[in-house]
């Protein structure tokens, strides 16, 4: 399974940009990139995902490098409640089965007033 | 109704107790999701249902029993747990296994279970 490696914490300023990286070496070709957050006593949330294009929606917009072995989730103006658990995950796709996701360590993002 | 409903939010049971969590969901989504959450750690997969069919099975210890009794609904029969079986259980739905929208969850608030 392709894995994922985040940094453990980020701290962002209310109201700039939030730059989450993420780096999946050994992604195979046709393997998705998501991107899901969860905040605190909630559910996961799907922010964004993508195969090798750079995507945008009202939430996030993703970026993945041409080699797609690293990518980054940028939140454009981040707010006290984008406070939460970033995880980046690599789409396992099973034949027969289907896509399957699963979650890496992911990374605690505390944005700050 | 785009959400993921959960029941009971909160459950404390003993060792020997028999008892199910239910998830439900109202959006047309055919694929249907258990994982596990321990504090502190990400969500692990433990089952995955495509069309009221077990799909996927992450080697879960057979004390855990899913079913899927329609497109809709989503149960985890629970069976003499152990204490480290207690934990966030979190429901998820998605349009499909594969297609547009496949792999975007939904996911539900979570039932959190207490193993005495």
């Amino acid at each position: 399974d392709a894995k994922t490696t985040q940094p453990t914490s980020m701290d962002c300023a209310e109201g700039r940009a939030a730059n989450l990286p993420c780096n999946h070496s050994t992604i195979s070709g046709n393997e998705y990139v998501y991107w899901y957050r969860q905040i605190h006593s909630q559910g996961p949330q799907y922010i964004i995902h993508g195969l090798k294009n750079n995507e945008t929606n009202e939430m996030a917009s993703l970026i993945i490098t041409e080699d797609r072995k690293s990518s980054t989730l940028i939140l454009p103006h981040a707010t006290l409640r984008d406070t939460a658990v970033y995880y980046c995950i690599v789409r396992v796709w099973i034949y027969n089965q289907g896509g399957k996701l699963i979650f890496g360590q992911g990374t605690e993002l505390s944005v700050k007033p | 109704d785009t959400e993921v409903t959960q029941t009971p939010k909160h459950l404390v049971m003993g060792m020997t107790n028999k008892k199910s969590l239910k998830c439900e969901q109202h959006m047309g989504h055919r694929a249907m999701y258990w994982y596990k959450q321990k504090a502190k750690k990400p969500p692990e997969l433990m089952f995955v249902y495509s069309y009221e069919k077990l799909s996927i099975n992450e080697s879960v210890p057979s004390r855990f029993s899913p079913e899927c009794p329609n497109s809709s609904l989503l149960n985890l029969h629970l069976h003499a747990l152990q204490p480290e079986d207690s934990a966030l259980y979190l429901c998820a739905s998605s349009p499909g296994l594969a297609g547009v929208g496949a792999n975007v969850l939904t996911f539900g608030a979570g039932s959190r279970l207490t193993v005495l």
